[in-house]
């Protein structure tokens, strides 16, 4: 199992410019969500969703939208990329009842 | 307030000697919770749940609180490799799914 795998590695976008960040898992995971990590704060829920065809919002939800048309993908795009937007992004899934979150490796982007 | 709060370190400890920290958690309702350990600039694992009644996995072990609201984790006989950020996790809700609520960590820098 390759468990959740994240493209890219690294982007930088010039602001106002739009892009997908890849997310995919092959465990079968209902559960799968996307978060920032910014410098001196905890990871924060950007969307998430529960299974294929659902999807919600988390804490910092503007500026992205997600959709999840299968069990094993769950693409987040940036809409108009801001400075703001700077940041690494975490994918991450777990199975109905399991305690265990997976995370990806992390997508870290640049906004100029 | 940070639903959260972490000590953020760092704290600096000889090797084989034992560090302990605590993080703090807002919602008296909270069901679950979880130390996770991230290495620079890598994915978060995860490290340990936390139980009612404290868990021990080697030399790791992990204490709740409920009173008081805070959860522990205690590293004996530290080594090298234990040098990480360790981030506490919070399950705010008792649903399928949850809410979890990431603390920004807290550096642990194991040295010679």
């Amino acid at each position: 199992n390759a468990g959740v795998t994240q493209t890219p590695k690294f982007q930088v976008l010039k602001t106002g410019q739009s892009m997908t960040l890849q997310c995919a898992q092959d465990m079968n995971h209902e559960y799968m969500s996307w978060y920032r990590q910014d410098p001196g704060m905890g990871l924060r829920l950007i969307h998430y969703s529960v299974g294929a065809g659902i999807t919600d919002q988390g804490e910092v939800p503007n500026g992205y939208n997600v959709s999840r048309s299968t069990t094993e993908d769950f693409p987040l795009r940036l809409l108009s990329a801001a400075p703001s937007q700077t940041s690494v992004y975490f994918c991450a899934s777990r199975g109905r009842g399991g305690e265990t979150q997976y995370f990806g490796p992390g997508t870290r982007l640049l906004v100029l | 307030r940070k639903e959260v709060e972490q000590d953020p370190g760092p704290f600096n400890v000889p090797e084989g000697a034992t560090v302990a920290f605590n993080c703090t958690y807002s919602n008296s309702a909270s069901q679950s919770f979880f130390w996770y350990r991230q290495d620079c600039r890598k994915e978060p694992k995860l490290l340990m749940s936390v139980y009612s009644s404290g868990n021990e996995d080697g030399r790791f072990t992990a204490q709740l609180n409920r009173a008081s609201q805070y959860i522990s984790l205690l590293i004996r006989d530290s080594k090298l490799s234990d040098s990480a950020t360790y981030l506490c996790v919070v399950n705010m809700l008792a649903d399928s799914w949850g809410k979890l609520q990431f603390g920004a960590g807290t550096q642990v820098v194991v040295t010679p």
